[in-house]
């Protein structure tokens, strides 16, 4: 069926260092994925998007990187900062003529920044 | 820009009462506009799609008696939930597209924490 995962539920790092999370998706027509973080309580907030057209998009601290051949997805987090504590969605959509707007969203990984 | 806002962001009731939550879009027009629920520790499950002027779409499994959408304006979406049960208390998020289908960027409200007694 159609999923959007994520490897590792749990990631824990030192401050300062780089951070990587992982999704896998299943749907190789999806065209359109988006990252989201969720501090604790609260909505989830825009991180950064990637088209299926590329397959690195990089924004301020973070990067996306788009494998179509194995379907993975990755966001890194440069100089991981405390504040970047929380858990991180990673989103697939389907634009086009059918295109309902929805997201699929995978299963969240739990960033840890440890001082 | 693209700022949902959503209320209330706690609400305890009793069970059997209803419990109504606000979506607005504060400074974008919103055609459409979802819902969904989130356990602790886990994803977001889409509860329905809202679109203005029109019925929502629910997605299966989830009864539209139970959980009435109201989409009356394009920055303005209520979600009810009616005779509320313990098994409703979760937290409740909504989420708004700013340019329909360019991209499918939802902005998300800050959530609603419902707990039914």
């Amino acid at each position: 069926g159609e999923s959007v995962g994520l490897h590792l539920p749990t990631l824990s790092v030192q401050e300062g260092d780089n951070s990587i999370i992982n999704c896998a998706y299943s749907n190789s027509a999806s065209d359109y994925f988006i990252w989201y973080k969720q501090e604790s309580g609260k909505g989830p907030q825009f991180i950064i998007d990637i088209r299926s057209n590329m397959d690195k998009r990089q924004g301020q601290r973070v990067t996306v990187l788009l494998n179509k051949t194995v379907k993975h997805l990755s966001l890194q987090i440069a100089a991981t900062q405390p504040g970047d504590s929380a858990v991180y969605f990673c989103a697939e959509a389907r634009v086009g003529s059918s295109n309902t707007g929805k997201l699929i969203f995978g299963q969240g990984t739990t960033l840890q920044v440890k001082p | 820009g693209a700022v949902v806002s959503q209320h209330p962001s706690r609400v305890i009731c009793k069970s059997g009462t209803s419990v109504k939550i606000e979506c607005r879009s504060l400074d974008f027009q919103a055609t459409t506009m979802f819902w969904y629920r989130q356990f602790p520790k886990q994803s977001l499950m889409l509860m329905a799609t809202s679109n203005e002027g029109s019925k929502a779409t629910y997605e299966q499994g989830v009864e539209k008696d139970k959980f009435l959408i109201n989409h009356a304006s394009l920055t303005l979406s209520t979600l009810t939930v009616t005779s509320a049960h313990p098994e409703d208390s979760s937290f409740y998020i909504c989420s708004a597209g700013g340019q329909p289908w360019v991209k499918n960027i939802q902005y998300f409200g800050a959530g609603t924490r419902l707990s039914v007694l």
